[in-house]
């Protein structure tokens, strides 16, 4: 069975800054995707980028980019330049080409960014 | 273009009564997930539907059925109602089986009392 860790329940930045989210998972299959999304307080859940794990390529997308660490099973979130409608609650999301069609989700991370 | 779509926003019932919420996705979607969102947790799959058919389902009691009709559209129904069915319950559309993408509606929030 897959997990998703997500350690950091609540974080904040100053608008303008950087600001790292952090994410482990774990499985036993090779081939996947992880994908970050945003859930604003109005709860619509967005999606904000995703990584195939057959990529060495960091994903990146606009002031969202990942690191992501296969060998380690690790896929961290950089937000850069940080604005106020970035305050939402972030979710690391994994599907395996053999889930079954599920996405596991972690427990998430609260971000709040202050004026 | 519309996004996914969910009715009610809102509902609130009593414990032992049923529930249907129902969800359109994406015009052109045709595969819709259900997953059940409790307060200060991450989503947990419910279930998956492509082509009017299930295609995964999750670890949640019989007591939940869910349906895809012809046009896309789904229901997901839930019997013998619990407190802890209280959540958020929100609806994904993808493009077709296998496509790693999905796209949440606003999702309906069940208050069990």
């Amino acid at each position: 069975a897959q997990t998703v860790t997500q350690s950091q329940p609540e974080m904040s930045v100053q608008e303008a800054e950087t600001v790292t989210l952090s994410c482990t998972y774990d499985t036993s299959e090779n081939n996947y995707y992880l994908f970050w999304y945003k859930q604003p307080p109005s709860r619509q859940m967005i999606l904000v980028i995703r990584q195939e794990a057959y990529k060495q390529q960091n994903a990146t997308e606009n002031r969202f980019s990942v690191n992501f660490q296969k060998a380690a099973k690790s896929f961290s979130l950089k937000i850069s330049d940080s604005q106020l409608g970035d305050t939402a609650m972030y979710f690391c999301a994994f599907i395996g080409f053999g889930s079954n069609y599920k996405l596991t989700f972690g427990k998430g991370t609260l971000l709040t960014v202050n004026p | 273009d519309a996004g996914v779509t969910q009715s009610p926003t809102h509902l609130i019932k009593t414990r032992g009564q049923h529930v249907t919420l129902r969800c359109s996705p994406i015009s052109g979607h045709k595969s819709v997930s259900w997953y059940q969102q409790v307060l200060g947790q991450g989503p947990q799959f419910i279930f998956q539907y492509y082509e009017k058919e299930e295609r995964g389902r999750g670890n949640f009691p019989d007591r939940f059925s869910a349906r895809q009709f012809p046009n896309y559209s789904s229901e997901l129904n839930v019997n013998a109602l619990l407190l802890g069915d209280s959540a958020l319950y929100l609806c994904a559309s993808s493009l077709r089986t296998g496509s790693y993408e999905q796209y949440f509606g606003p999702g309906t929030r069940l208050t069990v009392t």
